[in-house]
C-alpha cells in the first residue's frame, strides 16, 4: 500500500514561471491537506480539500496560489508567477475520515514533499 | 502569535543520554498532540501522539507527557542513539479537528 506520493521531489523555476505540485493520497483516502515549510521553520497549513471541493483555504496566499482535487487524478497545488519567497518545501498529507469524526484523531500521513526553488 | 511554541530550537546530547523537548499551546480546546520526526530530505513522520484524556504515553524509548492545566506537553527520548538525530516537531489542532499548528522544530543531534 503506497503512502502519500508527491511529485516532483525537486522543482526549480525562474521568477515569473508557474509551478505545479502534485499529490496522490494514500489508497482509500479522500481528504488532502497541503502544508508549506519555509527554511528553518515548522509546517504551516495552507489548504484542505476533498474530491472536487475546497473545504478550508484559510492558509493560502490570496494571490497566485490555487489548489484543486479533481474527481480523477491527483491533487494539484499551483503557484503562478513564482517569486523567490515561494521557495520552500511543500508537503501534502491525506486522511480517510470525515472531519466531523475528528480527522486528527488518526494523525496525518505526510508525503516526502516537493522542494521548490525559485531562481 | 504562534499557537504552538517549542523549545529548545537545538539540542545536542551524548549517545545514551536523554533528550527532552517541550511545547506549549494556546487553544484550550485542543485535545490531540502529535509529535513528528523529520529526517533530512524527507517528510514528517508521526512517532507518537497523546490525547487529552491521558497524562502520559510511552512507546519503547519515546514518551510524551501532557499537562492540560498548564497547556504544555513534552517529548522524552531515553537512551538516545545516533539514528535519533533529526528535527522533531510538536503540533496541536487549532480552531478545527483537521488543521494542525506546528512548533518551529527542535534539531536533535546525538553525539557518538
Amino acid at each position: 500500500n503506497a503512502g502519500v506520493m508527491q511529485n516532483p521531489r525537486h522543482l526549480v523555476r525562474r521568477r515569473g514561471q508557474e509551478a505545479r505540485l502534485r499529490c496522490s493520497p494514500m489508497k482509500g483516502h479522500s481528504h488532502v491537506y497541503w502544508y508549506r515549510q519555509l527554511p528553518e521553520e515548522g509546517l504551516k497549513f495552507m489548504v484542505y480539500l476533498q474530491k472536487e471541493n475546497i473545504i478550508d483555504e484559510s492558509g493560502m496566499p490570496k494571490e497566485r496560489f490555487s489548489a484543486e482535487f479533481p474527481k480523477e487524478g491527483p491533487s494539484i497545488l499551483r503557484i503562478q508567477q513564482v517569486v523567490r519567497g515561494d521557495s520552500a518545501a511543500y508537503f501534502c498529507a491525506s486522511s480517510p475520515q470525515d472531519p466531523g469524526q475528528g480527522v486528527v484523531t488518526y494523525g496525518y500521513t505526510f508525503g516526502s514533499g516537493t522542494r521548490l526553488t525559485v531562481v | 502569535g504562534e499557537n504552538v511554541e517549542q523549545h529548545p530550537s537545538t539540542l545536542s546530547v551524548q549517545e545514551g543520554d536523554s533528550a527532552v523537548i517541550k511545547c506549549t499551546y494556546s487553544d484550550s480546546a485542543s485535545n490531540y498532540f502529535p509529535w513528528y520526526k523529520q529526517e533530512l530530505g524527507k517528510g514528517p513522520q508521526l512517532i507518537i501522539d497523546i490525547r487529552s484524556n491521558v497524562g502520559e504515553k510511552k512507546d519503547q524509548r519515546i514518551a510524551v507527557t501532557l499537562n492540560k492545566t498548564a497547556k504544555h506537553f513534552s517529548l522524552h527520548i531515553t537512551e538516545t542513539q545516533p539514528e535519533d538525530s533529526a528535527v522533531y516537531f510538536c503540533a496541536a489542532p487549532v480552531a478545527s479537528d483537521y488543521k494542525l499548528s506546528f512548533g518551529a522544530g527542535t534539531t536533535v543531534t546525538v553525539r557518538a
